[in-house]
């Protein structure tokens, strides 16, 4: 069984702050994915990364996957409130239909 | 462009009673379906799965059910509803690659009384 492991579970800061967030496995995915889920919503897909060492950047979001695709960061720098949500990683497998889901990361940002 | 719909967003049953939640997608062929529950704040737990008309993958066992009568539409049953079934659910769908990136609807507030 594949397991991802998010940490921290939540995540208080203050605006302006930086933050990395964490996803971790012994398993090796195909690709890692990063989702965002306000409250009441379903999750919006951020970035997908793919290659071992891979960084992407979405405005003030970074995002790293590890050298052997086994782990993922999301590093957000000067944090607003609009950041709020939980985040999720998510793996997929090669040959599978669907994805592992790790149990999320709570980040509040207060003004 | 692709979009997703649930219906519907709120719902409140008693103990016992019947349950249909549908979710439809459109601007897509030949989808997977995916129905999850998530509990608040939490991670989403994988409920059924499926890759074409008729066929379904239950990832746990439980009294829900699901199917997919057309190519496009994903049906959530349960013919007695427990109060364990209260939760936010999320249908969502992915084009069949190895990627696997989900895009998911709005989501069902279940409320069993």
């Amino acid at each position: 069984t594949q397991l991802l492991e998010q940490s921290p579970q939540f995540l208080s800061i203050q605006e302006g702050e930086n933050l990395t967030v964490y996803c971790n496995s012994s398993s090796v995915f195909s690709s890692l994915q990063w989702y965002r889920q306000e409250p009441g919503e379903g999750p919006v897909l951020l970035v997908t990364v793919v290659t071992g060492g891979e960084v992407k950047k979405l405005k003030r979001l970074t995002f790293q996957f590890g050298d052997a695709r086994k782990d993922s960061s999301l590093h957000i720098t000067a944090a607003q409130p609009g950041d709020t949500g939980l985040y999720l990683c998510a793996g997929a497998s090669s040959g599978y239909s669907t994805l592992t889901f790790g149990k999320g990361t709570m980040l509040l940002v207060s003004p | 462009s692709q979009t997703i719909h649930q219906w519907p967003a709120t719902l409140v049953q008693p103990v016992g009673s019947p349950l249909s939640l549908e979710c439809t997608v459109e601007g897509t062929s030949n989808p997977n379906l995916y129905w999850y529950r998530q509990a608040a704040g939490r991670g989403l737990q994988l409920l059924f799965y499926s890759v074409g008309i008729g066929q379904i993958s239950s990832e746990v066992p439980q009294n829900l059910s699901a199917s997919r009568p057309q190519d496009r539409q994903f049906i959530l049953s349960s013919k007695k509803l427990l109060l364990s079934d209260s939760g936010f659910y999320l249908c969502a769908w992915s084009v069949h690659s190895s990627y696997n990136e989900q895009f998911f609807g709005p989501g069902t507030r279940l409320t069993v009384l």
